[in-house]
C-alpha cells in the first residue's frame, strides 16, 4: 500500500489558517487521497477526498501538488473544535478498495 | 439517517468471557470493516466485508469473528476475551468504489470501549 507521512504534531491560534500537509511520493494514478480527522473521544469523521483538482467542501480545502506527491488540507479558519488528529489516507479507486491503513496523523492544537 | 450504530458504548469483560458487538449502518453501503484503536495509536483493520456473505481478515484478525447475514448489520465476535483486547472499537461503512457525494469516503461508528480485567 502507497504510505503517506504527516508531521507528528501542529499547532494554530484560532480563526487563523491552518495548513495541515501531506507526502505521499509512492501514490499511483488510481489512487485518491482521503482526509479524515478525530475528535477526543470520537471516531474518525471524514473531511474530504481528492483525485488530481482542487477540492472545496463545507468543513476544508484540499490542495493537491501537480505531481500529486503531496497534497495540503486548509482549514480557513481555525476553531478551538477542529483540534483533532488528521490523517492523511491514500484509496485506491478501484473495486478493491475496502481498506482504509491509518498512520498516526497529524495532532492538531488550536489555541484560543 | 442515523448512519453508523454501534452498541454497547462501554463494556466490562473478565478474561474467558464471550460478547458480540454491534454494528449497524442504515445508508445501504456495501463495505463494513471493523478497526481497534489502542491508546496512542492510529486504527487497525481486524475484519471487513464487501457484502452480504462475504467477510475477510484484516491486519489484526486473532480472536475475533465477524459475519455478514444482512446489507446492514456487521457484528463482531469475541470468542474468549483476554486482556490484549482492551481496546476502543469502530465500525465504518462504505459505498463500493466512487458512487456517492463521499466517493467511497468511510461513515464511522462512535466506537465501543472494552476493558477486559
Amino acid at each position: 500500500d502507497a504510505k503517506t507521512t504527516q508531521p507528528n504534531s501542529m499547532e494554530s491560534n484560532e480563526e487563523e489558517p491552518v495548513h495541515l500537509p501531506c507526502n505521499h511520493s509512492t501514490i499511483s494514478g488510481t489512487d485518491y487521497i482521503h482526509w479524515y480527522r478525530q475528535l477526543p473521544s470520537q471516531g474518525p469523521e471524514y473531511v474530504i477526498h481528492g483525485l488530481t483538482s482542487n477540492v472545496n467542501n463545507r468543513m476544508a480545502s484540499l490542495a493537491i501538488a501537480e505531481d500529486r506527491k503531496s497534497s495540503t488540507l486548509i482549514l480557513h479558519r481555525a476553531t478551538l473544535r477542529d483540534a483533532a488528529v488528521y490523517y492523511c489516507i491514500l484509496r485506491y479507486s478501484g473495486g478493491s478498495n475496502y481498506k482504509l491503513t491509518f498512520g498516526k496523523g497529524t495532532l492538531l492544537t488550536v489555541n484560543p | 439517517n442515523a448512519g453508523v450504530t454501534q452498541t454497547p458504548k462501554f463494556q466490562v469483560l473478565k478474561t474467558g468471557q464471550s460478547m458480540t458487538l454491534q454494528c449497524a449502518q442504515d445508508m445501504n453501503h456495501e463495505y463494513m470493516s471493523w478497526y481497534r484503536q489502542d491508546p496512542g495509536m492510529g486504527l487497525r483493520l481486524i475484519h471487513y466485508s464487501v457484502g452480504a456473505g462475504i467477510t475477510d481478515q484484516g491486519e489484526v484478525p486473532n480472536g475475533y469473528n465477524v459475519s455478514r447475514s444482512t446489507t446492514e448489520d456487521f457484528p463482531l465476535r469475541l470468542l474468549s476475551a483476554a486482556p490484549s483486547q482492551t481496546s476502543v472499537y469502530f465500525c465504518a461503512s462504505s459505498y463500493f468504489g466512487q458512487r456517492g457525494p463521499r466517493g467511497a469516503g468511510y461513515t464511522f461508528g462512535s466506537g465501543t470501549r472494552l476493558t477486559v480485567v
